[in-house]
């Protein structure tokens, strides 16, 4: 089976920077999706990990480790329209996607 | 190119009733994806097809099934409503080209389906 795990919620201040977690357990695990859902839309691509480290896109890095089930998501000068959801999700083979509860962020003045 | 569409984009049923809600994904896009999104659980996996054969179903009841024509578009069906049935079904497609399994979803907006 598959098991994902991060917070439910998380506040950041305008131009700060924030981390946000994801551990998980699963078979047959090919990498490691983000995706961020604004209230009333649907999920958009962030970043994919299949290999351990930093992939850095812009405002936005991911981070995976694969011996410690470990991924984060780390956005930096924070902007107020990152407020929203933020979904970790394991790749298990043939498209079998398994997504974590999310993570809603609100960014503060 | 045109997004994933899914129809209809709202509707209510009551207890007992049925519903079929439709996909149409990217142009080539051979994989089609289907998820139940609820406050409480998240988005839960239903099933995938590729080239019209359901390769993956997650841990719903046989209530939940679907099907995918030639042409890639896909269907879901849910029999039997019941209240908990209320959620965002969310259709996502991917390119898949060499049907491996590991490529980026691209979701449509949703279908809102709310049970009396």
């Amino acid at each position: 089976g598959q098991n994902i795990d991060q917070p439910t919620e998380m506040t950041a201040t305008e131009g700060a920077i924030v981390q946000i977690n994801c551990t998980y357990q699963t078979s047959g695990f090919n990498g490691l999706f983000w995706y961020q859902q604004h209230a009333g839309e649907a999920p958009t691509f962030l970043s994919y990990n299949v290999l351990d480290g930093l992939e850095e896109k812009g405002r936005f890095s991911s981070f995976l480790s694969r011996s410690k089930g470990y991924s984060y998501l780390l956005l930096k000068e924070l902007q107020m329209k990152d407020s929203a959801s933020y979904l970790c999700a394991a790749s298990g083979g043939y498209q079998k996607v398994t997504f974590g509860t999310g993570t809603k962020l609100q960014v503060i003045p | 190119k045109a997004g994933v569409t899914q129809t209809p984009r709202y509707l209510i049923k009551t207890r007992g009733q049925q519903v079929t809600l439709s996909c149409s994904p990217i142009s080539g896009h051979r994989s089609v994806s289907w998820y139940q999104q609820t406050p409480g659980q998240g988005l839960q996996f239903l099933f995938e097809y590729f080239s019209e054969t359901q390769r993956n179903k997650g841990n719903f009841p046989g209530r939940f099934s679907g099907r995918q024509f030639s042409n890639s578009r896909s269907e879901m069906n849910v029999s039997t409503l019941e209240l908990g049935d209320s959620a965002l079904y969310l259709c996502a497609s991917s390119l898949d080209a060499l049907g491996s399994g590991a490529n980026v979803l691209t979701f449509g907006a949703g279908s809102r389906l709310t049970v009396l």
